[in-house]
């Protein structure tokens, strides 16, 4: 069993559409964890960054930490064509620790 | 916000030479940089853990004597890809976090060919 399980997709929705990507996790010494989006051929931009439980709101995007579940969200509401990528969440135990990622959800944001 | 630069962003090369591939916390220091591979459609791979002035902390698998890394200063981490063979062409990423804890910040990744 992989630490980080995340759906591959692909996942296709209309513009407008609110996306959910999820992941769950294993290690409960996880407590930092991070969205990030790739574009082809570039290196991932960092999304929204989370410290233990709890909800953060910046713009479009939300994201979700359940610890007790292990399993964490992120919401894109009024998806755009522009939005169109992979999305990649990581997590770590802190300090200087390595980032474990998931596998990476692909979305398509079609018009 | 913390930039992460990486240089070169594309590397075409014939098979033997040795490419240096360097990655630069622009306005941040980063005493812990990290080096990764991808490969199409998949995801991050982590290569190695790159550490200011001591020996850089490799992943099982990775072959340190092919893959040498260099952190010789607080914003400049480097990776060499010595006598490369077309098995090593991929995308090549760096990052840093930007403190203790902090995430991590991504370079634009290098694009290796080996011909």
């Amino acid at each position: 069993q992989k630490e980080v399980e995340q759906d591959p997709g692909p996942l296709s929705v209309p513009e407008g559409a609110i996306v959910s990507l999820n992941c769950t996790y294993s290690n409960s010494a996880f407590q930092y964890f991070m969205w990030y989006r790739q574009y082809s051929r570039k290196g991932p931009e960092l999304l929204m960054y989370t410290y233990s439980s709890g909800n953060k709101e910046d713009g479009r995007f939300t994201a979700q930490v359940d610890k007790s579940s292990k399993y964490i969200s992120l919401f894109i509401r009024d998806s755009q064509p522009s939005d169109s990528a992979t999305y990649l969440c990581a997590m770590s135990s802190g300090g200087y620790n390595k980032l474990i990622f998931g596998a990476g959800t692909r979305l398509a944001v079609h018009p | 916000g913390a930039v992460v630069s990486q240089h070169p962003s594309r590397v075409i090369c014939k098979s033997g030479t040795s490419v240096k591939i360097e990655c630069r916390s622009l306005d941040f220091q980063a005493t812990t940089m990290f080096w990764y591979r991808q490969f199409p459609k998949q995801s991050l791979m982590l290569m190695a853990t790159s550490n200011e002035g001591s020996k850089a902390t490799y992943e099982q698998g990775v072959e340190k004597d092919k893959f040498l890394i260099n952190h010789a200063s607080l914003t400049l981490s480097t990776l060499t890809v010595t006598s490369a063979h077309p098995e090593d062409s991929s995308f090549y990423i760096c990052s840093a976090p930007d403190g203790e804890g902090r995430p991590q910040h991504f370079g634009d990744g290098t694009r290796l060919s080996i011909l």
